[in-house]
């Protein structure tokens, strides 16, 4: 499968948590983008990594999320002390490096958190 | 604070016919802009990608776009149940560090009735 992998599919946690998301991009690209989607909502940017370097985490909350995509394995989404209002589907997408605003985003199959 | 704005929908067509989405910008710096497809419970689809003013064609889908009026639509020709998704209509710019995140709508959900 060369599509981008997101896991776990699913994760529950309790409220004060840590929830780790991993997404491994797609084969060649270097690029990854995270976003996410509250229910009912629309798709919300968070953060865009590239390899050891955090590009832009403009979309990122202040506080209790980071993230990392290190020179040797899959790019992280931490989220301590999770709350009930992290429960969302967050989607992981990669691209290669094109420049000019070219680039297409291949998203993968998201982790859908629920805390309780 | 760059938005872009579609029908929340439901859109209802019968089967064979047109569905045509709609979506508005308002970043006019803009260069990309994407239609994607988004099955209930599952992750967005790439359907269409266009860059410059005009049409694009790709089988049923067809996308326009017109950056003078910030506009950029869908049609789908001969509709199928199997059409019947949450569209997402997306646009993209240079910004910080050369960061090309997509900006999304809230998605047009369509409804093809057999």
């Amino acid at each position: 499968n060369a599509g981008v992998m997101q896991n776990p599919r699913h994760l529950v946690r309790r409220r004060g948590q840590e929830a780790r998301l991993r997404c491994s991009p797609m084969k060649g690209h270097s690029h990854v983008y995270w976003y996410r989607q509250l229910p009912e909502e629309g798709l919300k940017f968070m953060v865009y990594l590239q390899k050891e370097n955090i590009i832009d985490e403009s979309g990122m909350p202040k506080e209790r999320f980071s993230a990392e995509f290190p020179k040797e394995g899959p790019s992280i989404l931490r989220i301590q002390q999770v709350v009930r209002g992290d429960s969302a589907a967050y989607f992981c997408a990669s691209s290669t490096s094109m420049t000019g605003g070219m680039e297409t985003q291949y998203f993968g199959p998201g982790t859908r958190l629920l805390v309780l | 604070q760059k938005e872009v704005e579609q029908n929340s929908g439901p859109l209802s067509v019968p089967e064979g016919a047109i569905a045509s989405l709609n979506c508005t910008y308002s970043d006019r710096g803009s260069q990309s802009f994407f239609w994607y497809r988004q099955y209930s419970g599952k992750s967005p689809e790439l359907i269409m990608s266009i860059y410059s003013n005009g049409d694009k064609e790709d089988g049923r889908f067809t996308a326009q776009l017109n950056k003078a009026s910030q506009y950029v639509s869908l049609l789908i020709r001969d509709s199928q149940p199997s059409d019947s998704a949450t569209y997402l209509c997306a646009v993209n710019g240079i910004t910080q560090g050369g960061s090309e995140k997509l900006v999304f709508g809230k998605g047009t959900k369509l409804t093809v009735n057999p």
